[in-house]
């Protein structure tokens, strides 16, 4: 069975950092794309990052580009968010989410864990 | 603002069909069969029910539905029942720097 784990969630200050991780099992992390997708309190969904199933492909929304990093450790089977400078508008549900065809299309997401930026 | 128009609600009774919009540009929705739909209910991860436009993953009803014409994708749930009482929302990549947008979501109720 597909499961995807996340954790590390919490409060933060503003400009504070945190590392968000997913630990992935029933499938290869190293098989698939995967994401990040965040959801601020009463919102949409947002698209934060992807990293390729290789790991040599990696990409950003701009609203994150340059303040935060997306990482897999194939050996732990795990994804990981590292987000630093922090800001109020980052406050959200960050899921990790598991690309169905390599298109974007989400088809395994974790439970999500909550960020909340605030002094 | 999202980048994709969805309506913000849809309504419709037991066994009726409804369809909701999704409209975007010529970078996103109008110009590729990249756009997936998404079920999700207050406080769950979302669930996904179409991709590339018209096509259900494993395990997902066949009373979900998707089709795109222009820049707009639409999903129809057919034969509406109380469980499909959710948030909806649409999804599309796109060739700017950010690749993935999402639409503010559609809320629909079983009357």
């Amino acid at each position: 069975e597909v499961q995807l784990v996340e954790s590390g969630g919490g409060l933060v200050k503003p400009g504070g950092s945190l590392r968000l991780s997913c630990a992935a099992s029933g499938f290869t992390l190293s098989s698939y794309n995967m994401n990040w997708v965040r959801q601020a309190p009463g919102k949409g969904l947002e698209w934060v990052s992807s990293i390729s199933s290789s790991g040599n492909y990696i990409y950003y929304a701009d609203s994150v580009k340059g303040r935060f990093t997306i990482s897999g450790d194939f050996a732990k089977n795990s994804l990981y968010l590292q987000m630093n400078s922090l800001r109020a508008e980052d406050t959200a549900v960050y899921y990790c989410a598991r690309d169905h065809t390599g298109w974007f299309d989400f088809d395994y997401w974790g439970q999500g864990t909550l960020v909340t930026v605030s002094s | 603002q999202s980048a994709l128009t969805q309506p913000a609600s849809v309504s419709g009774s037991p066994g009726q069909s409804i369809t909701m919009s999704c409209t975007g540009t010529s970078s996103d929705v109008g110009g590729y069969n990249h756009v997936s739909w998404y079920q999700q209910y207050p406080g769950k991860a979302p669930k996904l029910l179409i991709y590339a436009v018209s096509n259900r993953p494993s395990g997902v009803s066949n009373r979900f539905s998707g089709s795109k014409s222009g820049n707009t994708a639409s999903l129809t749930i057919s034969g509406l029942q109380a469980e499909d009482e959710a948030d909806y929302y649409c999804s599309s990549y796109r060739s700017t720097s950010t690749l993935v947008v999402f639409g503010g979501g559609t809320k629909v109720t079983v009357l």
